[in-house]
């Protein structure tokens, strides 16, 4: 099947830093990219969905400017946490697809501490 | 209340049936899928069926729907080990794009 990989798996920054995490479709074009937040024992909260070339389209909820999203091309997209405080230490998971109607791959997640 | 609702935890013996539930509240579902997230790692589509279906069995799966009382379920037969990890319920529309709605999953623990 399809392959998604996450970069880092596992960061711990400081309160006020900024962190990148990247999503890569390995082995396909993916037209839409969507990125995610799981809380300890809670569902997958959607955070912003994004095509390639066009602007992210955040739920409701999510700060824009606080989770900048790029989807600079059909196998990458990236997700910036910007100013991270404690509260945003999480399991960041981002999923990729072909076209509408298909099947989402899901990357391995990423696993962020702030302190 | 949530739109997918599944119990949180299942415990079993290994080579008996794991049965996982999980209710929805949208009628116009059209996919309902199961994904399997084993720990530290990323979600894996396990099964989904259509909402026109009742049943679908793949190898050890079986997925039951009953979509009057919006109720699907996931049997895994002869559980592994290998099969301890968290289940997830979703369902997703046509007119939703088809971006599935997560439940909070169930974690399958499978003892000796």
């Amino acid at each position: 099947g399809a392959v998604v990989s996450q970069h880092p798996s596992r960061v711990i920054c400081k309160s006020g830093t900024s962190v990148k995490i990247e999503c890569r479709s390995l082995d396909f074009q993916a037209t839409t990219m969507f990125w995610y937040r799981q809380f300890p024992k809670q569902s997958l909260m959607l955070m912003a969905t994004s095509n390639e070339g066009s602007k992210a389209t955040y739920e409701q909820g999510v700060e824009k400017d606080k989770f900048l999203i790029n989807h600079a091309s059909l196998t990458l997209s990236t997700l910036t946490v910007t100013s991270a405080h404690p509260e945003d230490s999480s399991f960041y998971i981002c999923s990729a697809r072909m076209g509408l109607g298909n099947e989402q791959f899901f990357g391995p997640g990423t696993r962020l501490t702030v302190l | 209340g949530e739109d997918v609702e599944q119990s949180l935890f299942l415990s079993v013996r290994e080579g008996d049936s794991s049965v996982i539930n999980c209710t929805y509240t949208d009628s116009s579902s059209t996919y309902l899928y199961w994904y399997k997230q084993e720990p530290g790692a990323g979600l894996q589509l396990l099964t989904y069926i259509f909402s026109n279906m009742d049943m679908k069995q793949d190898q050890r799966l079986t997925v039951l729907l009953n979509k009057k009382d919006k109720h699907l379920s996931l049997r895994i037969a002869d559980t592994q080990t290998g099969d301890s990890a968290i289940y997830f319920c979703a369902e997703s529309m046509t007119g939703g794009s088809y971006i599935p709605t997560f439940g909070r999953g169930t974690s399958l623990i499978v003892h000796p």
